[in-house]
């Protein structure tokens, strides 16, 4: 399983963008790149995901280097709900389902 | 739609008590999945099921740890004896083989072994 490296921590203002990197250098080519984050003790909750272009949902963007070797995830216009931590992974269809390894992920504070 | 239940969310027991914390699924998902969390190790993949079957246990931390799926819509994770290491947030979570594979998670049971 490829594993990811992300930052332990940002603060990112509020209303303005949030990006947040994640390596992945190992990702073989029928990984895709997920992106969870949990807030507080709740379960963690998907964002998006993606192979090799760039996907928008109403959450978040995801931009893919064109090696695939690394990924940043966009939150627009940050607000204080979005403080939480962010969890990037590389998952592969396998044994008919999507095995999911969280890393450490990196820790996200909105500041008013 | 109802979610992922989890049940109990909170358990208080006492080292050598068998403990067992239950889980289900979401209606017509196919892939289950147990998880572990700890301020030290963060969260940890145990276990998980497809179509009732267990793919990967490698996770599972000792023998005293069992998960059973007996049909689609039940889990069980079982720790026998339990000891204070154990104390943690158990997740499960429940997932459709469908373009995304989007994991859905249960509010957790926390667990302390006194």
């Amino acid at each position: 399983d490829a594993k990811t490296t992300q930052p332990p921590s940002m603060d990112c203002a509020e209303g303005r963008a949030a990006n947040l990197p994640c390596n992945h250098s190992t990702i073989s080519g029928n990984e895709y790149v997920y992106w969870y984050r949990q807030i507080h003790s709740q379960g963690p909750q998907y964002i998006i995901h993606g192979l090799k272009n760039n996907e928008t949902n109403e959450m978040a963007s995801l931009i893919i280097t064109e090696d695939r070797k690394s990924s940043t995830l966009i939150l627009p216009h940050a607000t204080l709900r979005d403080t939480a931590v962010y969890y990037c992974i590389v998952s592969v269809f396998t044994s008919g389902t999507y095995k999911y390894i969280f890393g450490t992920g990196t820790r996200l504070k909105v500041l008013a | 739609d109802a979610g992922v239940i989890q049940s109990p969310r909170h358990e208080v027991t006492e080292m050598g008590q068998e403990v067992t914390l239950r889980c289900k699924p979401i209606s017509g998902h196919n892939s289950l999945f147990w998880y572990r969390q700890t301020m030290m190790r963060g969260l940890e993949l145990l276990i998980y099921f497809n179509n009732n079957v267990p793919i990967d246990d490698s996770g599972m931390p000792e023998d005293r740890f069992s998960a059973k799926m007996p049909n689609a819509s039940f889990s069980t994770l079982k720790i026998q004896p339990s000891e204070p290491r154990d104390s943690a947030v158990y997740f499960c979570a429940s997932s459709f083989f469908s373009n995304t594979g989007e994991l859905f998670f249960g509010e957790g049971s926390r667990l302390t072994v006194l």
